[in-house]
């Protein structure tokens, strides 16, 4: 079973909107990544929450990391169609050399 | 600053043949991660390098995957024989050093297609 996982397969919001992407993870981390991937291109980070931490902002983007459900969102305000992607959450297993991947969540923003 | 380029971007291959895919890192980076990318499956790790040491060869991948990295700008993944079933993306990303804090830069990928 995946370290981590989106919650969602696939989202549609209207250009605008705003949406967010949610992720669960099943062990203690020291800390948990979100990319995008976009068509014909490799995942880009978008945002690194760090264990200790519960919020983090990347301008249109907030990222919030609950410790005690093990559980994180992505949240996009304001989606443009550029916004259309596949969004990942990333974790390590604290102590561990590597970050496993989710399956991803794909963000349709529509005109 | 270039980063991670993998080439070629598409390849397509009969059933049985040997392929080689490339991968160049960023400059500095010690960490260098092969990964299957499927619909299905999604991202799968085939292969960790640390300083060119290989930390993990994929498990269920490796008898017919192989990746070497020849030295630190430079790394291959070897599929031989290839089957139908890799037909997929294959990703390279490399970092500084490939813990849980560190952000991975991915190349664009190899779109492989077995005939």
């Amino acid at each position: 079973s995946q370290l981590a996982e989106e919650n969602s397969w696939a989202l549609s919001v209207h250009e605008g909107e705003s949406v967010t992407v949610n992720c669960s993870y099943k062990t203690s981390i020291t800390a948990l990544q979100w990319y995008r991937q976009k068509s014909g291109k490799g995942p880009a980070q978008l945002i690194l929450i760090r264990s200790n931490e519960r919020e983090k902002r990347n301008g249109r983007l907030r990222a919030t990391l609950d410790t005690s459900s093990q559980s994180s969102s992505l949240s996009i305000t304001a989606t443009r169609c550029e916004d259309t992607a596949v969004y990942f959450c990333a974790t390590d297993a604290t102590n561990a050399y590597k970050v496993i991947f989710g399956k991803g969540t794909h963000l349709h923003v529509l005109p | 600053d270039a980063g991670v380029t993998q080439t070629p971007r598409h390849e397509v291959a009969e059933k049985g043949q040997t392929i080689i895919l490339k991968c160049e890192p960023v400059s500095g980076h010690n960490d260098l991660f092969w990964y299957r990318q499927t619909k299905i499956q999604g991202l799968e790790l085939l292969s960790y390098f640390r300083s060119k040491s290989l930390m993990e060869d994929g498990g269920a991948f490796k008898d017919r995957f192989k990746a070497e990295m020849l030295n630190s700008s430079f790394s291959t993944l070897k599929i031989q024989p290839t089957e139908p079933k890799d037909s997929a993306v294959y990703l390279c990303a490399s970092s500084l050093a490939g813990t849980g804090t560190d952000t991975q830069y991915f190349g664009p990928g190899t779109r492989l297609l077995v005939l």
